[in-house]
């Protein structure tokens, strides 16, 4: 089975650009879920979605929003980029409800803001 | 207070010894326990998932949970170079199944394995 696939996998950004990362989850998985990673923050939560809702919501401002489209794949916007936003991406796909609550990550998509 | 907070490292442990590593958490309401290990410019691979109290053994990586301390630990048994690697502890928040989408992370302990 394939794993979870987030393209690109780098991005060279500008301050003040918008982006947009992508997230294919496991084949049968219904919740993506996404987090930033820094060195100085770690891990950190954004969102999730499943059957196309948001369902949870980390504490991020609102320049980061995302959606879920039919087939489970979402997508994750930054507007308005700022040099802190240079990280590390990750999606992670799940079952969802009773299926199951372990997470797999992606590869990842490196944004740098310059 | 963090909500999820691993034993500072770096840990290094001879080759074929046992790790150990320990994780707390605040939210008592937890439910789903997370260990995760992520090798330097890769991204988190899920090793081990626990949700009852006691052990969880799979090959050589034992969790220990006790929700009653609030305590998640990960033993590496036969730790070899190739676990050399950061570990990180993961918590769903709180109970029910709308959570279970979102973990909250521990630092992470760096462990090497020297030979």
């Amino acid at each position: 089975k394939a794993g979870v696939t987030q393209t690109p996998r780098y991005l060279i950004k500008t301050r003040g650009q918008q982006v947009t990362l992508s997230c294919s989850p496991i084949s049968g998985h219904r919740s993506v879920s996404w987090y930033q990673q820094t060195p100085g923050q770690g891990l950190q939560f954004l969102f999730e979605y499943f059957s196309e809702t948001q369902r949870n919501k980390g504490n991020f401002p609102g320049r980061f929003s995302g959606r879920q489209f039919s087939n489970s794949r979402s997508e994750m916007n930054v507007s308005t980029l700022e040099l802190g936003d240079s990280a590390l991406y990750l999606c992670a796909s799940s079952r969802g409800g009773e299926g199951g609550p372990e997470q797999y990550f992606g590869p990842g998509t490196r944004l740098t803001v310059t | 207070q963090k909500e999820v907070e691993q034993n500072s490292g770096p840990l290094s442990v001879p080759e074929g010894a046992i790790a150990s590593l320990n994780c707390t958490y605040s939210d008592r309401g937890s439910q789903s326990f997370f260990w995760y290990r992520q090798y330097s410019g890769k991204s988190p691979e899920l090793i081990m998932s626990i949700y009852s109290n006691g052990d969880k053994e799979d090959g050589r990586f034992t969790a220990q949970l006790n929700k009653a301390s609030q305590y998640v630990s990960l033993l590496i048994r036969d730790s070899q170079p190739s676990d050399s690697a950061t570990y990180l502890c993961a918590v769903t928040p709180n109970a029910g199944g709308t959570s279970y989408g979102k973990l909250t992370f521990g630092q992470g302990t760096i462990l090497t394995v020297h030979p």
